[in-house]
């Protein structure tokens, strides 16, 4: 029944690790991003893909990687974690239609580096 | 550039009382505004949106909201506050045309007094 779910809820992990952070979708959308909040809940978006294809692509340090397998999936990969990219990362999506349509959202991964 | 500002970081009312959080836009184009609602732990749920369709709009849980374009305005309301609607509120401005994505406020913090 979940919508758009993550894996996992949280991840705990030493600087300078690699993770990857797994989302899916089963709302048959085309659209697909991941937005990070801070620690002063400001929510941020970073990436967007439409149909495996990456639309958007924010200010986003390169060691963080999308990765798209079909449009049901967003992944992200985090290398050389940084004590920084502590934050709640969400997963979101939507069709692909016009400026009106919402966007639906992940539970959210809670990352800590230590 | 499109974007939303929520005035008051934290806003507190008695249970009963009537809720009002504060969002005015900037855009240069009719905008697409959304009212989110995070509760605590978990990810970010539509409460409403406006399309243009009609300026005041109703929402889940009792809340709605109007679009006042002469003051660039979309504050969102509830006549009666319970202890259930204690979260994190965030407006929302969608910008770009098809690679859409979220511009957020900085969140308004709704805690709800016995």
């Amino acid at each position: 029944d979940t919508a758009v779910s993550q894996t996992p809820k949280y991840l705990v992990t030493q600087m300078g690790n690699d993770k990857s952070i797994k989302c899916e979708q089963n709302l048959g959308h085309d659209t697909m991003y991941w937005y990070k909040q801070d620690s002063k809940k400001f929510l941020k978006i970073m990436f967007s893909y439409n149909n495996k294809e990456l639309i958007i692509n924010e200010t986003v340090p390169n060691r963080f990687s999308p990765k798209s397998p079909d449009k049901a999936h967003l992944n992200l990969h985090i290398n050389s974690l940084e004590l920084g990219d502590s934050a709640v990362y969400f997963c979101a999506s939507r069709r692909r239609g016009g400026n009106t349509d919402t966007q639906y959202f992940g539970p959210g991964t809670r990352l800590t580096v230590l | 550039a499109q974007s939303v500002t929520q005035l008051g970081s934290h806003v507190s009312v008695s249970e009963g009382a009537l809720v009002l959080l504060r969002c005015n836009y900037s855009s240069s184009v009719p905008p697409y505004l959304f009212w989110y609602v995070q509760y605590p732990n978990q990810g970010l749920q539509l409460l409403l949106k406006y399309t243009s369709a009609a300026t005041l709009v109703k929402g889940i849980n009792g809340f709605e909201a109007e679009f006042k374009k002469s003051e660039t305005s979309f504050h969102l309301t509830k006549p009666s506050a319970h202890m259930s609607d204690a979260a994190e509120y965030f407006c929302a401005v969608s910008v770009g045309q098809g690679a859409q994505k979220l511009v957020f406020g900085q969140g308004t913090r709704l805690t709800i007094n016995p």
